[in-house]
């Protein structure tokens, strides 16, 4: 069955713009987190969804926020943007929130933030 | 919170063995997992311990020892393809039960 999907693979906003990722997870898949991801650095939590409900938020500033719909599928907003923001949003997807530690990831999104 | 100690790089040549700690502080934790990403990929899901012991999966083991707070990931037959970046994740069973990665450690494998 076809993996995590995330949209776009790249991208190139400018400072104080606001961005929106997408990802579809694995069908059958209720729980979707996302994590960001810069260079030298692990994978920092940002958010995990299940049924449509944020379960887990990391330590991030008000600018990231994220939903869930109904077929599961989630997105992550970043408003204002800064430099530093530029990284690699991850999405992940797993039967269940909370439980477990095998997750699978998607390709994730380039963004650069000039 | 949780926190994961790995070394920042390891490098070993083909055909070697090369193993990759994980040492973490948490009040509580389903388990020890790790994972690979290869430049420009995703993390792939390698291996999970849930109990004290080591777990094989063909030329990758991990083994966990909840009394010491260290788990290890060890890499046989290292082939070129297994040069990547290895991350050690845990799942808090606190209130706050996010899956939290370490920093992650590159692995270089040399011809």
């Amino acid at each position: 069955k076809a993996g995590v999907t995330q949209t776009p693979r790249y991208l190139i906003k400018t400072r104080g713009q606001q961005v929106t990722l997408s990802c579809s997870p694995i069908s059958g898949h209720r729980s979707v987190s996302w994590y960001q991801q810069t260079p030298g650095q692990g994978l920092q939590f940002l958010f995990e969804y299940f049924s449509e409900t944020q379960r887990n938020k990391g330590n991030f500033p008000g600018r990231f926020s994220g939903r869930q719909f109904s077929n599961s599928r989630s997105e992550m907003n970043v408003s204002t943007l800064e430099l530093g923001d530029s990284a690699l949003y991850l999405c992940a997807s797993s039967l269940a929130a909370s439980v477990g530690n095998t997750i699978y990831f998607g390709e994730g999104s380039w963004l650069t933030v000039v | 919170g949780q926190s994961l100690e790995q070394p920042s790089e390891v490098t070993a040549v083909e055909g070697a063995i090369v193993q990759i700690n994980c040492t973490y502080q948490t009040s509580g934790f389903y388990g020890l997992s790790w994972y690979q990403q290869h430049d420009g990929g995703a993390p792939t899901f390698l291996s999970y311990n849930g109990l004290d012991g080591l777990e094989e999966t063909g030329r990758f083991s991990s083994f966990l020892s909840r009394s010491d707070s260290y788990g290890y990931l060890l890499l046989q037959e290292l082939q070129m393809k297994d040069s990547a970046s290895y991350f050690c994740a845990v799942r808090s069973s606190g209130s706050a039960r996010q899956l939290t990665f370490g920093s992650g450690t590159q692995l270089t494998v040399l011809p």
